[in-house]
């Protein structure tokens, strides 16, 4: 099935550093979700965007709608260990029976070196 | 506590055997799906549910069961176990289809 592009892939960054990723989709959404999963866990939802152009901050994770409703962007400030983990991008898709359901991106896997 | 709980949260099984996973939710959610997470493919929805006994096919249902026939519950069986659906496997819940909240998972693994 169709996913959402997420970039980048991986991501090595230093303690303190600022990281961003992003998300693309050919088609266009309504809704953007970004969840983080972290090893053996389930994904935890960050941010919900319903407007394109929003921007939506939860401490210190900051989300955007891209205003072409085909993207959204990701930012972590003054990353810390806690934020190791994979990040997924997320939004409704309407399928063959009429009703939407949630195509996930690919993934972000950021790691932070000592 | 409140929540979503999945038990298993480990499972080893045999090819060919039945197996059911189980899902429980606290919130009254009326929405609930099954995901398999697999490498390369991140997730996949399999089967999901608008409220009880309705019930409608994902993206990969195919060796799959569910009924749902409590709202709290959302049970995924596989009725005859191959080695292609050993994954880990996630429940989420969520009042509309858009925010769902996700369970830890049960990792499966078919011999």
């Amino acid at each position: 099935g169709q996913q959402l592009n997420q970039s980048p892939q991986s991501m090595f960054i230093q303690e303190g550093e600022d990281v961003s990723m992003n998300c693309t989709s050919s088609s266009i959404f309504n809704t953007w979700l970004w969840y983080k999963q972290e090893p053996g866990e389930g994904p935890v939802l960050l941010i919900a965007l319903y407007k394109a152009g929003e921007l939506t901050s939860n401490g210190r994770l900051t989300a955007q709608f891209g205003i072409t409703r085909k993207d959204s962007f990701l930012n972590i400030s003054a990353s810390i260990p806690s934020d190791v983990g994979i990040y997924f991008c997320a939004g409704p898709k309407v399928s063959t029976f009429g009703n939407e359901k949630l195509t996930f991106g690919t993934g972000t896997r950021l790691t932070i070196i000592p | 506590d409140a929540g979503i709980t999945q038990s298993p949260r480990y499972k080893i099984t045999e090819t060919g055997r039945q197996v059911t996973l189980m899902c429980h939710q606290t919130w009254s959610h009326s929405y609930m799906f099954w995901y398999r997470q697999d490498l390369g493919h991140g997730l996949r929805l399999i089967y999901y549910s608008a409220a009880a006994d309705i019930t409608d096919k994902g993206e990969v249902p195919d060796g799959y069961v569910v009924s749902r026939s409590k709202t709290e519950n959302f049970p995924l069986t596989l009725e005859s176990a191959t080695r292609s659906q050993t994954s880990v496997y996630f429940c989420a819940s969520s009042e509309g289809i858009r925010e769902q909240y996700f369970g830890p998972g049960t990792r499966l693994t078919v011999t």
